[in-house]
Parts: C-alpha cells; structure tokens; sequence
C-alpha cells in the first residue's frame, strides 16, 4: 500500500539554526499537510497546501515557518530561526481530495521528531 | 472553538478486558475520524462515522457516532496488547481544511 514517508526521522539542531523537514506524499495525492504533536500535547493542524500554494494556516504557522513543493514529489517544511519551543514530532500527510471530507481521509507519514537545544 | 476532549486520558488494563473510550464535543461534527498511533509512528486511520447513530464494527473494535453528532465512542471487546497504543478522535473543522484532534486516550494492555 502506498504511503508518506518523511525525511529524517529524528533531527537535532541548535537554537536559531534553519531546518528543512522532508515529505514524500502518496502520489496521486492532491492535498498536502503539515502538522505537530508536542510532548504529551494534541495533534496541532499547521498548513495545508494545494495547487502549489499555501489554502490554509493556522496561528502557529507564523513567519518563521514556511512550506514547498520543489518538484513532483517532494514537500517540505521549512523552520527558519528554530526556538526551543518548536521541539516537537512534525507529521506530515496527504489525501485525494480535501482532508475535511469524510470520503478523503488524511494518510500520515512516521513523523520526523525535531529536537531544538 | 471547536474542541474534542477525550476520556480516560490513561487506560491500564489486563488482556481480555472490555473497554470503552469517549469523545466528546460541545460542537457538531460533519463527520469523527478514529485514529491509533503507535510510538515513532503517525497516526492511522481506523474508522470516519459519518452519520448520527451510525454505529461500525472492526473485528473487536465497536465505533458509535452520537446521535447529535456531537460525541463518539470506541468500545473494544477481549482487548489484546496489540491494541496498546493511543487512541485519538479527530473531526473536520467547519468550512476549513484542518482536522481537530482530540486530547488522545493512551491504552496499554497487559498480558
């Protein structure tokens, strides 16, 4: 069975340092989102994107972050300036048609979990 | 603000024990999603209830959707420790993209 798969599964960076997640969706997948769990916390909803441009974002998703399709394949999540409190497990997903309809549900990747020091 | 809570936010339980877990909302759902996430893994997809009442099974797992589309159930029968993990209702938020999760039930099963 087809499934997103994410790039690298565990990442470590410093305090003001940029890093870039990585997403594979499933291919004939049109939408594509990022989201987040911190520690012990809920599944936070961050972005999703569609058509190659950002269709939603939450409040979390401020300035700092940013997302791209540099090609067919690839969709990352960009952390400009990493602060501590971005130190949580970064999912990202994807679905044929808009997630919030129950005929298109989301598929999740592994999950790549940022360590910020 | 449309809010899932779930309860228990803990469940330790012997194998072959009945359980059941519940979300909850003070909001009306188009739909509610059931998830299990295990660790170092996203969450995958269960069961979506779509209409009120609607009650699905899968195997030993028994999902119900609220009458009022406001709260669901997940009932498992004869629990085994393959169904540890956590457990997470989620539900499409109202003319928006984003899925609502809920505050997650974590299961662990004993043998």
């Amino acid at each position: 069975e087809p499934e997103v798969t994410q790039t690298p599964s565990h990442q470590v960076t410093q305090m003001g340092q940029e890093v870039i997640l990585r997403c594979v969706p499933i291919s004939n997948h049109l939408y594509f989102y990022w989201y987040r769990q911190i520690l012990g916390q809920k599944v936070e909803f961050l972005v999703s994107f569609y058509n190659n441009e950002i269709s939603e974002k939450s409040e979390i998703f401020d300035d700092q972050f940013s997302v791209e399709r540099p090609d067919g394949s690839n969709f990352t999540l960009k952390i400009r300036s990493t602060k501590l409190e971005d130190s949580a497990m970064y999912f990202c997903a994807s679905s044929e048609a808009r997630g919030n309809s129950y005929n298109s549900p989301l598929h999740f990747g592994n999950g790549t979990r940022l360590t910020v020091t | 603000t449309q809010l899932l809570e779930q309860s228990p936010q803990f469940l330790s339980i012997q194998e072959g024990e009945n359980l059941t877990v519940y979300c909850n909302s003070s909001s009306v759902f188009s739909s509610l999603q059931w998830y299990r996430q295990e660790p170092g893994e996203g969450p995958v997809l269960l069961v979506t209830v779509v209409t009120g009442g609607e009650v699905k099974k899968l195997k030993r797992l028994t999902f119900q959707f609220g009458d009022a589309r406001k709260d669901s159930s997940l009932h498992i029968t004869a629990a085994q420790p393959g169904d540890t993990g956590l457990y997470l209702c989620a539900g499409p938020s109202n003319n928006t993209d984003k899925l609502i999760f809920g505050t997650g039930t974590r299961l662990q099963v004993f043998p």
